[in-house]
């Protein structure tokens, strides 16, 4: 069964400390991997997409990486700010049809606190 | 910032009432997706359209209905809400994309429904 499993569920961190986001998953065959934003009110917001060969890739603060094999990501958010807080959501999306097909977590509730 | 748009932000109705929720995008993107997301919980999808005149159900069984007449306009439909669909609705395009099968898919705020 394609599952993706994110952890922790919640997390709250210092303003100015480093965190970092964990997401696993079983779906195949793996296409992508995305990470969105989601602020409280609103809808997602994209923050990285990695494909199969890719194993790290930057936005800013947040740096994404990807083990294939392992079928493991994680989000490390650098010296949190408190417009962080928010739930980080990752999506990975199959190549098994021709519209393909997203894959949801049901995100980390990050609270960065000043 | 993406360019979609959905309206109402927050709707509060009886139950039986007819209810469109609005969307557009102005990106002129070819799919579109309609989610629903209760809190805490991943989202669901319920309806997508590759283009004009075409429109899928999605995995989750949903009693909305969905028209696209127009590339940026894709408004979902029930017919008569029941408390069971208190959630919230969030619609989202995307463009073709070289690799992969979806694109980068852009968002709007949301409508949060609550039928009582």
């Amino acid at each position: 069964k394609n599952q993706v499993e994110q952890s922790p569920q919640s997390l709250i961190i210092l303003e100015g400390k480093n965190c970092t986001l964990q997401c696993n998953y079983t779906v195949s065959p793996f296409s992508n991997l995305r990470w969105y934003k989601q602020d409280t009110g609103r809808g997602p917001v994209s923050l990285t997409i990695m494909t199969f060969s890719e194993n790290t890739k930057s936005n800013g603060r947040y740096t994404a990486t990807l083990d294939a094999d392992t079928k493991q990501s994680s989000l490390h958010i650098t010296a949190s700010q408190l417009s962080d807080s928010a739930s980080y959501i990752c999506v990975v999306s199959d190549r098994g049809s021709t519209l393909g097909r997203l894959y949801f977590g049901r995100g980390t509730q990050l609270t960065v606190w000043p | 910032e993406a360019d979609i748009y959905q309206t109402p932000r927050y709707l509060v109705i009886g139950t039986g009432k007819k209810i469109t929720l609005e969307c557009s995008q102005t990106m002129g993107h070819d799919k579109m997706y309609w989610y629903q997301q209760d809190p805490g919980m991943e989202l669901h999808l319920i309806h997508y359209s590759y283009g004009v005149n075409s429109t899928e159900k999605g995995d989750l069984s949903s009693e909305s209905t969905v028209s696209r007449i127009r590339t940026e306009h894709f408004p979902l439909t029930l017919e008569s809400a029941r408390p069971s669909h208190t959630s919230q609705y969030l619609c989202a395009s995307s463009d073709r994309e070289t690799s992969g099968p979806w694109g980068t898919q852009y968002f709007g705020p949301g409508t949060r429904l609550l039928v009582l």
